[in-house]
């Protein structure tokens, strides 16, 4: 069953402090990985895809990166306004439809 | 440019009454996708549209679900009979063309009453 799983749930971290955000999946035929960004009351804000193993995308504070298994969301040096639920989702090549994980809520104390 | 606009904002009804939900994409995003979400969870895929039609509605729970978008534009998502299970957060999306980044609207919370 195509699967994605993302930890921790929550995560509390103080300003400048460094971290990375997990998103693991089982799917059969991977069309791409997508990060988004969800502030509370507002819908999810597009940060990146990545397409195949080994590629890497930066932004600002972000770099996302992609396994055959999992992806993972490193943030450098967080400011408050990181705070946010980082959502990860796949894209099947048999269709596009986006399958969901839960959601990583980030707080960042300043 | 606008971005995916989604009304109303809110909507409170009572249960078993008929509710509208509307989405007006990015202009010349051909593809346009409805999701359901519920607190604490990611958005769950419902239906989408390339065009006029609908390519995928897998993920409408019932028949008293129903989609439409007559001229490649604007969607409506229609709930007949609402229930209590029904309250979520309904998220459009809209993409230049299938299988593109899918940028949201800010979404209509729904509160079945």
């Amino acid at each position: 069953e195509d699967q994605v799983t993302q930890s921790p749930e929550a995560l509390r971290l103080q300003e400048g402090e460094s971290s990375s955000l997990n998103c693991s999946y089982t799917v059969s035929g991977l069309r791409g990985l997508f990060w988004y960004r969800q502030d509370p009351g507002k819908g999810p804000e597009f940060l990146f895809t990545l397409y195949s193993a080994g590629e890497e995308k930066e932004k600002e504070r972000l770099k996302a990166t992609l396994t055959k298994k999992e992806s993972f969301l490193h943030i450098t040096a967080p400011k408050p306004e990181d705070s946010a639920t980082y959502l990860c989702a796949v894209q099947k090549d048999s269709n596009y439809q986006l399958i969901w994980g839960a959601g990583t809520k980030l707080i960042i104390k300043p | 440019g606008a971005g995916v606009s989604q009304t109303p904002s809110n909507k409170v009804t009572e249960k078993g009454k008929y509710v509208e939900l509307r989405c007006d994409p990015i202009s010349g995003h051909t593809a346009l996708y409805w999701y359901r979400q519920s607190l604490g969870q990611g958005p769950e895929f419902l239906i989408y549209f390339q065009g006029t039609g609908a390519a995928d509605d897998s993920g409408l729970p019932n028949d008293r679900f129903f989609a439409v978008r007559p001229e490649g534009s604007v969607s409506t998502l229609k709930i007949q009979r609402t229930e209590r299970g029904d309250s979520a957060v309904y998220l459009c999306a809209s993409s230049l063309s299938t299988g593109d980044t899918q940028y949201f609207g800010p979404g209509t919370r729904l509160t079945v009453l």
